[in-house]
């Protein structure tokens, strides 16, 4: 079964617009990744929060984790026809590098 | 590095037949992950490996799935035989502890169809 569930499941955006993606999960987590996937394409990490945190900066990127709430959000600032892709979050338990995706945001930026 | 090499990049193959998929980490790496994206089932973890030691296969879907890396350097995902679900696209990913980084990186993938 999944444990990431990523919502909404297609978001559509005009360039320069943010876009908020979300996370959410049941078990406890060591971390949670957020990775793009370009269509026809192998997933391509983005940006790691690890338990203890609760907000993450890379960039254009912005990530924040609510353990309480089990739940995660993604936010991309200002985006780009370039970030049309699909984003996973992938939660990480105590077992190293094991993670559990979800299902997927399918982000299209119109130009 | 050229990133994590997967090999072949399409297979169409017929019912009953066996399918070798392959996988070349990227050196140095000490985890090697093995995963299957469908549209119904999304990405699921099928087996991965530590210093070439297979550390869980619970996601293996049956007996028809099997997973080898014999070195540090290359592993295979065989199915025999191949069933019409199957079609999938496989990934393998790698990733180092010497770093500390969970980051996992992903190899371009292997689309297979099984008619």
């Amino acid at each position: 079964s999944q444990q990431g569930e990523e919502d909404p499941q297609a978001l559509s955006i005009q360039e320069g617009e943010n876009a908020t993606m979300n996370c959410s999960y049941k078990t406890s987590i060591n971390n949670l990744q957020w990775y793009r996937q370009n269509s026809g394409r192998g997933l391509v990490h983005l940006i790691l929060i690890r338990s203890n945190e609760r907000e993450k900066h890379s960039g254009r990127l912005r990530v924040t984790l609510d353990t309480s709430k089990k739940s995660s959000s993604l936010l991309i600032t200002a985006s780009r026809a370039a970030d049309t892709a699909s984003y996973f979050c992938g939660t990480g338990g105590t077992s190293y590098g094991k993670l559990t995706f979800g299902q997927g945001t399918i982000l299209t930026v119109h130009p | 590095d050229a990133g994590v090499i997967q090999s072949p990049r399409h297979e169409v193959t017929e019912m009953g037949q066996e399918v070798t998929l392959r996988c070349k980490p990227i050196s140095g790496h000490d985890y090697l992950f093995w995963y299957r994206q469908t549209m119904m089932r999304g990405l699921e973890l099928l087996i991965y490996f530590n210093n070439n030691v297979p550390i869980d296969d619970s996601g293996m879907p049956e007996d028809r799935f099997s997973a080898k890396m014999p070195n540090a350097s290359f592993s295979t995902l065989k199915i025999q035989p191949s069933e019409p679900r199957d079609s999938a696209v496989y990934f393998c990913a790698s990733s180092s502890t010497r770093d500390g980084s969970y980051e996992q990186y992903f190899g371009p993938g292997t689309r297979l169809t099984v008619t």
